[in-house]
């Protein structure tokens, strides 16, 4: 069965940067894009961006742009999502999710930027 | 960017009853790329339609989807205890994806 395993939740000054990692396991790696979706606490959702875990290419939404990096290494199975330049604003719950309809979710990893 | 509006806010019903959930697009979604999501407290969201009306591996037949080009809507035809949840959608037909703010369906 598909599973999405995410890193460990992060704490994190203002300006730094963090490192997601999210390990897919039960189905063929190379052949579902991955993408990232946050949710600040008590709000929404919000797309950020996808990796085709295939050939590396990235796409992610206009407002990230700059900040965001998404990388893939095929031998473990598992994307990252690195944002920089961290605010309090980016404290949030980020979820990685296979394949554009978002069919298999990780189970998120919590994000808290403070001073 | 499609800007996606979901009616109404707040759902309050009781188990038993039907709920109608509203998604409307600033532009047409073509292809018919929009999923809806169900999202309990402290978990992830999970899947249940895509495409406007398909749904996804192991949801229930009471779940149901409907609607093309700007109006989509999710029906749940007999309100069980454990979908008291909030339900979002999303269009994954243009870049960036978007997601409704989404609708909390609520006990009466």
């Amino acid at each position: 069965q598909v599973h999405l395993v995410q890193s460990g939740a992060e704490v994190k000054k203002p300006g730094a940067s963090v490192r997601l990692s999210c390990k897919a396991s039960g189905y063929t790696f190379t052949r579902y894009y991955m993408h990232w979706v946050r949710q600040a606490p008590g709000q929404g959702l919000e797309w950020m961006g996808t990796i085709n875990p295939s050939s590396g290419r990235t796409s992610n939404a206009q407002k990230f742009q700059g900040r965001i990096t998404m990388t893939r290494d095929t031998s473990t199975r598992t994307v990252y999502m690195e944002l920089s330049s961290l605010t309090s604003e980016d404290t949030a719950v980020y979820y990685c999710g296979r394949s554009s309809n978002l069919d298999y979710w990780g189970q998120g990893t919590l994000v808290t930027v403070s001073s | 960017e499609i800007v996606l509006t979901q009616s109404p806010g707040t759902l309050s019903l009781s188990p038993g009853e039907r709920a109608t959930l509203s998604c409307r697009a600033s532009q047409s979604v073509s292809a018919n790329y929009l999923a809806w999501y169900q999202q309990k407290p402290g978990q992830a969201p999970r899947l249940l339609i895509y495409g406007a009306s398909s749904r996804a591996t192991g949801i229930p037949d009471r779940f149901s989807g409907s609607g093309s080009g700007t109006d989509f809507t999710l029906t749940i035809s007999r309100l069980e205890p454990e979908d008291f949840a909030v339900y979002y959608c999303q269009q994954y037909d243009n870049s960036p994806q978007t997601f409704g703010q989404g609708t909390k369906v609520e006990i009466k």
